[in-house]
This record gives C-alpha cells, structure tokens and sequence, in this order.
C-alpha cells in the first residue's frame, strides 16, 4: 500500500490532453513539493516535473505539473505513443506513518498510461 | 555527464547478507545527498534509504531499519547499501539516485540502471 495515490491506469488516443492524479496528506504533498517520474519497462526513472511544476531542461513542454492543498497532478498534451509507460509521483514526507520522529521518501503506486 | 553505476546484486539465501555499491562519476559527489530506491518484480518504486552529502543525516523506510545501512565514501565517489538478515520480499531491482542537493529532502534527479538483488 503506497502513501501516495494514483489511479492504476490511464488511457487516452494521439492527440488528447490526460491528466494523472496524486493524493497525498499534509506531512508530505500538503507540506512538500512533488516530483514525477517517467519509466519505461526495464529501464531507470527519469525525471519529468520537479518542485510540483518544473520542467527540467531537455522535457518537452507536453508535460506540465501542478499541486493543490495535499493532491498534485501531472497533465501531458498532445499526447503520442512513446508516451506509453508508468508515471510515478513522489513527496519528501516529513511524518512516516504518523511519527513526527520519522522522515523518508514516499511514492504513489504509479500509473500504467496506454495510448490507444 | 552524470552517471551512476551500481553492482554487487546477486542471489543470496534468506537470512544472508549482501553490500551493493554505486559508483558515481561526473560531478561533485559530496555536494549531494544519495538514495537507495528500490522496485520489487512488477511493482511499483519503493525509498529503501537516504543519505546527506556529508554523511551526517540518514534515514531509513521502517521495512529496512535494523537490517540495512547506507554509507558513502566521498574519496572513492561510491554509495553503499549493506543488506543483512535478507528475506524474500526484498527480492528486487535497487536504484542508486542522486538528490539535486546535500541535505536529504530535495529533489531525487538522477537514477542508476539498477542491479538485481534475489533473495531465494
């Protein structure tokens, strides 16, 4: 059971906008930036969106990242097939588990996107 | 450019031990906190363990604590993770990340290929 959380999967046709959806709490999305990561099977994450809506240099400007209270999410535009692979969301928690004495890295269950 | 290189996954029975190393290269290794995530078969990304730049801060996912340590050597550029007591549910892909700065709850932006740890 991830902290964060993500719809299993999306789906959308070439073309469309899709948004992934992540919903956190106050210890960690309320009170912390979001980052989005981008995986192809058997490969490495990579870095889409950091601080909740930054591009890091060299993602095109489909993809965009916004935040709101303990919930972020990821829209890509214009959507095409090599955008099909997992999105994940993640949050520096200040408070694992309800423990103020405990603090980590926490991950949505990530998100299967199919382009149609 | 920045690369990060782990090694030493391998097959290991329940109960025994393993050190995973992660080599980085192309840039200042001290100016940034390391991460250890790791991805069981199928599943999704899980944090196994952070360290800061200078080696002062740690923190550990409560399903490694007692059983795992992290260190690093900023002579050598190189990430550790030691892993005692192994089970079968830590079978899975490790990732060495690199966070984009010292201290240990900033941006995680650079992922190592992975190396396989079987516990069986």
């Amino acid at each position: 059971q991830s902290v964060l959380t993500q719809a299993p999967s999306a789906s959308g046709t070439p073309g469309q906008r899709v948004t992934i959806s992540c919903s956190g709490n106050t210890s960690n999305i309320g009170s912390n930036h979001v980052q989005w990561y981008q995986q192809f099977p058997g490969t490495a994450p990579k870095l889409l969106i950091h601080r909740s809506s930054q591009r890091p240099s060299g993602v095109p400007d489909r993809f965009s990242g916004s935040k709101s209270g303990t919930s972020a999410s990821l829209a890509i535009s214009g959507l095409r097939s090599d955008d099909e692979a997992d999105y994940y969301c993640a949050a520096w928690d200040d408070s694992l588990n309800g423990d103020d004495s405990l603090s980590g890295w926490v991950f949505g269950g990530g998100t299967k996107l199919t382009v149609l | 450019e920045v690369q990060l290189l782990e090694s030493g996954g391998d097959l290991v029975q329940p109960g025994g031990s393993l050190r995973l190393s992660c080599a980085a290269s192309g840039f200042t290794f001290s100016n940034h906190a390391m991460s250890w995530v790791r991805q069981r078969p199928g599943k999704g990304l899980e944090w196994v363990s952070v360290l800061s730049g200078g080696g002062g801060v740690v923190r550990y996912a409560e399903s490694v604590k007692g059983r795992f340590t992290i260190s690093r050597d900023n002579y050598k550029d190189t990430l550790y993770l030691q892993m005692n007591s192994l089970r079968a549910e830590d079978t899975a892909v490790y990732y060495c990340s690199r966070g984009t700065a010292e201290v240990i709850y900033y941006t995680i932006d650079v992922w190592g290929q992975g190396t396989t740890v079987i516990v069986s």
